[in-house]
């Protein structure tokens, strides 16, 4: 089945600092790629995905990137503000599925 | 708004008892899911359902059932709680109907302790 590895498990960074998350996937049949933020308290919540016919996809102040052929995807976060605060995991699922695997989480902390 | 909901937010119970936990979704979604969230583990996939009283083993089963008499229902069973299921329990939704959707919408989360 699916592995998805994802790093750093614990990031910390200074208000306006831009922060990377990592994610690398093993099945290469994998084609839709989320990423989700929970924050304290609450349920992950969805705040980017790109799909692989896709390199690029930006929001704002994130972005995700994707790697097909090294199987590596990346969430990009600039200007960090406090708010971005949270537990952020990368997924990867193959089309069809709605089954998910997600990686093991960064806590990310923006020192204000 | 999507909205999932889960019964308690904490709950403490002893060895032995059993346990439901329930999730319930707004937004007529098809299929519903339920995790375990531990530190340093991520999220590991319990069970899901595609459709009412149809569900599917996850990566973690053993020691719980879950039952969707309902479609809107999803319910998760520890028949006998054991210390090793101390965890943060998610439940989530997906795909309205007629509309196929990979987004999954969560709850906020039951933190189950047993002692």
């Amino acid at each position: 089945g699916e592995n998805v590895e994802q790093h750093p498990s614990t990031l910390s960074v200074q208000e306006g600092d831009s922060a990377v998350i990592k994610c690398t996937y093993s099945d290469s049949a994998s084609n839709y790629f989320p990423w989700y933020k929970q924050e304290l308290g609450k349920g992950p919540q969805l705040i980017i995905d790109i799909r692989s016919n896709v390199g690029e996809k930006k929001d704002q102040r994130i972005a995700v990137t994707l790697n097909k052929t090294a199987k590596h995807f990346s969430l990009h976060i600039t200007e960090t503000q406090p708010e971005d605060s949270a537990v952020y995991f990368c997924a990867a699922s193959k089309g069809g599925s709605y089954i998910p695997t997600f990686g093991r989480g960064t806590s990310l902390i923006v020192h204000p | 708004d999507v909205k999932v909901t889960q019964s308690s937010r904490y709950l403490v119970k002893r060895t032995g008892e059993k346990v439901f936990l329930e999730c319930v979704q707004d937004m007529d979604h098809e299929n519903m899911f339920w995790y375990r969230q531990d530190p340093g583990l991520g999220l590991r996939l319990i069970y899901f359902s595609y459709d009412v009283k149809m569900k599917e083993k996850g990566d973690i089963p053993e020691g719980y059932s879950v039952s969707r008499e309902k479609k809107e229902r999803f319910s998760l069973i520890l028949e006998s709680a054991s210390t090793n299921q101390t965890s943060m329990y998610l439940c989530a939704s997906s795909s309205p109907a007629g509309v196929p959707s990979y987004e999954q919408y969560f709850g906020p989360g039951t933190r189950l302790t047993v002692t």
